[in-house]
């Protein structure tokens, strides 16, 4: 099966500072999904990028997709404590099987 | 709230153990994955069930079975519990294809 990989592993941070984590396929995707996970809590959707080099903005959080569809990135300006936890990027593989990458464990300091 | 819950929320069984876990979609959903996660790592793909029928499966042994009833409730059964199942097993619910999948809370399996 497809296989996406995410960087960092772990982010610390300041409160106020940028966050970024990046999403690599070695195929091209058709679509890829970011999803949230809080502490003790299960996967929420944030958001679907389609297109080719497609950029979409929530508020403080803009996510990329990359000119050759194989890789993406979640940028967050100015992190909160509201931010931590876990950000994964999935490859919905024709929406039959998903495959998640290993996730971004953010940590805001206040 | 996304409106798809699971059962139970936790559960310790042992070694050769069958388990049934549940998870009711939500409402208008007819199509429902499942997932297994372990501990500090991403969900793991295990089957998906649209309509009754599966409809795609990832990499797990046939012990993982599951069943998708008229009402779009499914559930997930694991047959001859290893250790290395213990995990948190989510299902999603969505209307299929490229919609939204809705998570639910989770059964936290763990096996002794």
């Amino acid at each position: 099966g497809q296989q996406v990989m995410q960087i960092p592993q772990y982010q610390h941070v300041q409160e106020g500072e940028d966050f970024t984590t990046y999403c690599n396929s070695s195929t091209t995707l058709s679509n890829i999904q970011w999803y949230k996970q809080r502490p003790g809590g299960h996967p929420v959707f944030l958001i679907q990028l389609v297109k080719s080099g497609e950029v979409k903005k929530q508020k403080r959080l803009t996510f990329q997709f990359g000119e050759a569809k194989k890789n993406s990135s979640l940028h967050i300006t100015a992190t909160q404590t509201t931010d931590v936890g876990t950000y994964f990027c999935a490859d919905p593989d024709n929406f039959n099987k998903f495959y998640f990458g290993s996730g971004t464990k953010l940590n805001v300091k206040p | 709230e996304t409106g798809v819950t699971q059962s139970p929320t936790h559960l310790i069984k042992t070694r050769g153990q069958q388990v049934t876990l549940r998870c009711s979609s939500q409402s208008g959903h007819n199509t429902v994955s499942w997932y297994q996660q372990a501990l500090g790592q991403g969900p793991q793909f295990i089957f998906q069930y649209y309509r009754e029928e599966e409809n795609g499966r990832g990499n797990f042994p046939p012990r993982f079975s599951g069943l998708q009833f008229p009402n779009y409730s499914s559930e997930l059964n694991v047959n001859a519990l290893e250790l290395d199942d213990s995990a948190l097993y989510l299902c999603a619910s969505s209307l299929g294809g490229p919609e939204t999948q809705y998570f639910g809370p989770g059964t936290r399996l763990l096996v002794l």
